[in-house]
């Protein structure tokens, strides 16, 4: 069956760099996007970005460009999201999902990553 | 202004119907776009619902019982997600979702209570 198996929690202080992993099994790697979704406690749910594991394409929301890298190693079917220069509004689950090229059928997703930024 | 509007609650008893609405901001014509619907469980990701466009193009999610249906108050320039027959587990938070400039965008979320 298709899982998502997201890297453990993380604690970081201000101003230090994340990189949470999203390991694809049960289906090829390269046929779907990947994309990261975060949420804070208690609050709605903030898309990051999107990539093509096939081609490696990427596209970040805007509030993140500079921040933010999404990569792949498509041999070990893994998605990574790094995320720098951290502040504690970045305190948030961090969930990556899977879906068709170019749909928002995000059908698939990761049990997500607690990234906790506190000095 | 946010691109979509959700009320944070509402609440429904069981065996009756709820609408859950998403409204789109002045500008943004609802009948252009894919609406995209996810249920939240507490301590849980979310789980892909369906999406709406108009009554010929709607896909539901793999194994989505069909209590749940999207529509659209073009009047209200709102996207609807329509859930009938009440069931106390579908108690749960509801993200609307689009894409809007080159960005996926969600709505702030409503928070079904079955009771």
């Amino acid at each position: 069956q298709v899982q998502l198996v997201q890297s453990g929690a993380e604690v970081k202080k201000p101003g230090a760099s994340v990189k949470v992993s999203c390991k694809a099994s049960g289906y090829t790697f390269t046929s779907y996007d990947i994309n990261w979704v975060r949420q804070a406690t208690g609050q709605g749910l903030e898309w990051l970005g999107w990539m093509n594991p096939n081609t490696g394409n990427t596209g970040y929301a805007q509030k993140f460009q500079g921040r933010v890298t999404m990569t792949r190693s498509t041999s070990i079917s893994t998605a990574y999201l790094e995320l720098t220069s951290l502040r504690s509004e970045d305190t948030a689950v961090y969930y990556c999902a899977s879906n068709p090229p170019e749909t928002g059928d995000f059908n698939y997703w990761g049990q997500g990553t607690l990234v906790t930024v506190s000095s | 202004q946010a691109v979509l509007t959700q009320p944070s609650s509402l609440s429904a008893s069981p065996g009756a119907s709820a609408s859950l609405t998403c409204t789109l901001r002045s500008g943004i014509n609802v009948g252009t776009y894919w609406i995209y619907w996810y249920q939240q469980k507490p301590g849980s990701p979310p789980q892909y619902l369906l999406k709406y466009k108009s009554d010929s193009d709607k896909r539901q999610g793999s194994g989505v019982p069909s209590r749940f249906s999207g529509s659209k108050d073009a009047s209200a320039n709102a996207a609807i997600l329509l859930i009938s027959g009440l069931q106390s587990e579908d108690e749960a938070d509801y993200h609307c979702m689009m894409w809007h400039s080159n960005t996926w965008v969600f709505g702030g979320g409503t928070k079904l209570t079955v009771l």
